[in-house]
């Protein structure tokens, strides 16, 4: 089955621009989503199908994917962006829903 | 407000059984598919089980399948887990999910601690 390879960890300074990969062999073939999940708290989605963003979700988060790869981009990133990200998608190939290693996003 | 919320957690030996519930409140519950995710401590997020509106359709990870059973009430606006057969393996925060094209509502989670 699918697995969707994130960086384990990205450093970024407030104010600047932090972008979180996903990689998989398939993913072009599928819609995948982002969450954004803080300590102790249940998972929040900031992207969903590549690029759309739920309301309530800052434009500063933007999805996109290329070839193999999806990327979340945070802009202009905020203390309060500090969190762990993981992309999902669906693998039709065996029916499962598949989530990435996790990236944690550090704010320096 | 669109809420979920798990209960059923707790401590359970290996080998023993729990299930779980998920009540919904909010929204038209029986619109919508519903998975139940998991994460274990200090671990990722892993997807366990989805089931479709009518139930009709039901989805588990190799890691569950054969030990436990997703089931859904519409009437009483509520989805289950039934989980037998459990290992440490097991042990995990089991949060539920509304299903629109992605999982856009979350619970909060209940916590299940497999231990002898």
């Amino acid at each position: 089955s699918s697995v969707l390879t994130q960086p384990p960890s990205v450093s970024v300074a407030p104010g600047q621009t932090a972008s979180i990969t996903c990689g998989e062999n398939n993913i072009g073939d599928n819609s995948v989503h982002w969450y954004q999940q803080k300590p102790g708290q249940a998972p929040v989605l900031v992207v969903f199908d590549d690029s759309s963003r739920p309301s309530g979700i800052p434009e500063r988060f933007s999805g996109s994917k290329s070839g193999n790869t999806a990327t979340l981009t945070i802009s202009r990133v905020e203390a309060g962006d500090e969190a762990d990200y993981y992309c999902k998608m669906w693998d039709s190939s065996s029916d499962h829903y598949v989530f990435g290693t996790g990236t944690k996003v550090t704010v320096l | 407000d669109v809420q979920l919320v798990e209960s059923g957690g707790g401590l359970v030996k290996p080998g023993g059984s729990l299930r779980l519930s998920c009540a919904a409140s909010g929204f038209g519950f029986s619109r919508y598919a519903m998975n139940w995710v998991r994460q274990a401590p200090g671990k990722g997020l892993e997807w366990v089980s989805s089931i479709s509106s009518s139930s009709t359709y039901i989805y588990y990870a190799d890691s569950v399948k054969g030990r436990f059973t997703i089931s859904r009430d519409n009437a009483k606006n509520s989805m289950y887990l039934q989980m037998d057969g459990l290992s440490v393996e097991d042990t995990a925060i089991y949060y539920c999910a509304r299903d629109k094209t992605s999982m856009d509502v979350w619970g909060n989670g209940t916590r299940v601690t497999v231990s002898s």
